[in-house]
């Protein structure tokens, strides 16, 4: 099925730990970006690309790196896990940066630092 | 100021109901509007899209109002499988943002 895939599910990680976050999408889209959610702080922009090569920051990019060498995916580093990075994390993708068509998700990652 | 402010709910209604959520944004210049559905444990779906016009789709309808920087969803017949989170979600164009920015959603509870 087309969509965006991600993986891992579920993580656990020590503190100070370094990790990937996978995300792959193969509907051509050109824009993706990754988002937090924490309890009552709704979705926060972690990283965002418009086209492979091309990244920047969004909302809270601190302890998280980015890449974009391929149009399909869009892979999340976090370079030395600390337990404010215990989220759950979504990837995403659309056609355009800010609309029309609005963003297509995966199915999330749930990171637990420890 | 958050960007997208959202009732906190929760809305506990019955089936059969007819529910509003509300939406305000304070960037003027958002050019794009949605409503988002997340499910428990769930990625956000889009569930449909805001035009200045107005839009329906089946028992959903949306609604945009530019001058108020308002925008407001309407459910009516609430089903018990319309319990969800809503997400409202508005658009940035340019600055370092230039993404969708999304509320801190409503949650819908409908009850037998």
């Amino acid at each position: 099925n087309a969509g965006v895939t991600q993986t891992p599910k579920f993580q656990v990680l020590k503190t100070g730990q370094s990790m990937t976050l996978q995300c792959a999408q193969d509907m051509n889209h050109e824009y993706m970006s990754w988002y937090r959610q924490d309890p009552g702080m709704g979705l926060r922009l972690i990283h965002y690309s418009v086209g492979a090569g091309i990244t920047d920051q969004g909302e809270v990019p601190n302890g998280y790196n980015v890449s974009r060498s391929t149009t399909e995916d869009f892979p999340l580093r976090l370079l030395s896990a600390a337990p404010s990075q215990t989220s759950v994390y979504f990837c995403a993708s659309s056609y355009s940066l800010a609309g029309p068509y609005g963003y297509t998700f995966g199915s999330g990652t749930r990171l637990t630092v420890v | 100021r958050k960007e997208v402010e959202q009732d906190p709910g929760p809305f506990n209604v019955p089936e059969g109901a007819t529910v509003a959520f509300n939406c305000t944004y304070s960037n003027s210049a958002s050019q794009s509007f949605f409503w988002y559905r997340q499910d428990c444990r769930k990625e956000p779906k889009l569930l449909m899209s805001v035009y200045s016009s107005g839009n329906e789709d089946g028992r959903f309808t949306a609604q945009l109002n530019r001058a108020s920087q308002y925008i407001s969803l309407l459910i009516r017949d609430s089903k018990l499988s319309d319990s969800a989170t809503y997400l409202c979600v508005g658009s940035n164009y340019g600055g370092s943002q230039g993404n969708l920015i999304f509320g801190k959603g409503t949650k819908l509870s409908v009850k037998p």
